[in-house]
């Protein structure tokens, strides 16, 4: 049964760095992408990022001088960095398979001092 | 940055009708291989997105034959016939055909 599910710190600091991690199962990340959307509080979808099954990564150009997408295939989790979070960063954060069918709960990020 | 422009923002259905939504795209989104990068995304209150349609004009796996999809190389448009309760919730086109993939604003679909 293929599942994701995202964790990670419900607030972070302004200028702080979010940390969230995607734990997987019933897939394997080598041979399936992962992708990182969020949603701001009321608003639409924003995709962030990705890493390939070969582990290469892209990102959204709004974001990339502040994002790093890596993974550990043993233990099938994949991890999104963000660094200088402001408050335009608060949403809720998706992880989901090959971008299609199968996707987290989605973890609530709050950036308030 | 690829626009998506959907329409109309919000839309009330009465059960059992149809309902169709439009998303213009600033380019063309046929690639290179002959594949049209456009999706349909349903996204329930409270819920995560999941996949209606992939590649312009085919169904995903699970999903009732009630959705179809058409359309050119830049206007597109989600067809629900015989709305059922279960199909409320924002309704997204997105697209795959370069980086930043992006998602249009969104439509709300209601029941009258």
């Amino acid at each position: 049964q293929v599942q994701l599910k995202e964790s990670g710190p419900g607030l972070v600091q302004p200028s702080q760095t979010l940390s969230l991690t995607c734990t997987v199962s019933g897939f394997s990340l080598t041979s399936n992408s992962v992708h990182w959307v969020r949603q701001p509080p009321g608003k639409g979808l924003e995709w962030v990022g990705a890493i390939w099954s070969g582990g290469s990564t892209d990102y959204n150009s709004a974001l990339k001088s502040r994002l790093s997408i890596s993974r550990d295939t043993s233990k099938s989790q994949v991890f999104l960095k963000m660094n200088s979070l402001q408050t335009e960063d608060t949403a809720i954060y998706f992880c989901t398979r090959n971008y299609g069918s199968y996707w987290g709960q989605g973890v609530m990020v709050t950036v308030s001092s | 940055d690829i626009v998506l422009t959907q329409a109309p923002l919000s839309v009330s259905v009465t059960p059992g009708e149809s309902a169709s939504i439009s998303c213009r795209s600033s380019k063309s989104l046929l690639s290179s291989k002959g594949i049209t990068s456009l999706y349909w995304y349903l996204q329930r209150p409270g819920k995560s997105p999941q996949l209606l349609i992939y590649q312009m004009s085919n169904l995903a796996s699970g999903v009732p034959d009630r959705f179809s999809s058409s359309g050119s190389e830049t206007d597109f448009t989600l067809k629900i016939s015989k709305v059922e309760t279960e199909d409320v919730g924002v309704y997204y086109c997105g697209h795959r055909l370069e980086y930043p993939y992006t998602f249009g604003a969104g439509t709300k679909l209601e029941l009258k």
